[in-house]
């Protein structure tokens, strides 16, 4: 597949493990936060989202976390399996905005 | 259900030439953003298209432009290209944005048109 990004930083995970992502947001207006998965050679996915009236929200098999007050966003997945392997792109909007603005992204290197 | 369709998948042009990308978004959907994304600048927001007007546009140069039509599909078009325009361009869309309980930011992303300027 064709690599989407050559300088990301790199997570290099145990299958199995638990994985955290990190990704800090630029705008104090955003009050809307998603991730995204994004795998070789396809389009980013919808992982989940969560609004800024809440701190925490649970999916199947991963978690995010806001903290408003240092601006910082994480995304938490469970027995990491090979399938996760991608690149994850944390995303923040406004609601009165039109447009979803991407951060850099992460790599997940996922160790058999 | 169709997913979010983009032609052509790969292309490559010349430096001056210009070209025009499409995108069918799911059926429904009346909300089309582009972005283009890069190795060192990441995916880059460049216009979001509802009902055929464009409501957003990101900081790109007039030679990237876009349009929407009737019946929801949209182009665009980089005129005059540069070496920096070799990108994959994605487009995406959604049923629209939302201040309700909606899931404003789900976003379905086509595999992208990769442009390679020579």
């Amino acid at each position: 597949g064709e690599s989407v990004g050559l300088h990301l930083p790199t997570l290099s995970v145990q299958e199995g493990d638990n994985s955290i992502i990190n990704c800090a947001y630029s705008n104090s207006a955003s009050d809307y936060f998603i991730w995204y998965k994004q795998e070789s050679g396809k389009g980013p996915q919808f992982i989940i989202d969560i609004r800024s009236n809440m701190d925490k929200r649970q999916g199947q098999r991963v978690t995010v976390l806001l903290n408003k007050t240092v601006k910082h966003l994480s995304l938490q997945i469970a027995a990491t399996q090979p399938g996760d392997s991608a690149v994850y792109f944390c995303a923040e909007t406004y609601s009165s905005a039109s447009k979803i603005i991407f951060g850099s992204g992460t790599r997940l290197s996922i160790r058999p | 259900k169709a997913g979010v369709t983009q032609t052509p998948r790969y292309l490559i042009k010349t430096r001056g030439q210009q070209v025009t990308l499409s995108c069918s978004p799911i059926s429904g959907h009346r909300s089309v953003s582009w972005y283009q994304q890069t190795p060192g600048q990441g995916l880059q927001f460049l216009f979001e298209y509802f009902s055929e007007t464009q409501r957003n546009k990101g900081n790109f140069p007039g030679r990237f432009s876009g349009r929407q039509f009737s019946n929801s599909r949209s182009e665009m078009n980089v005129s005059t290209l540069e070496l920096g325009d070799s990108a994959l361009y994605l487009c995406a869309s959604s049923l629209g944005w939302s201040t309700g309980t909606g899931a404003v930011g789900e976003l379905f992303f086509g595999e992208g048109s990769r442009l390679t300027v020579l």
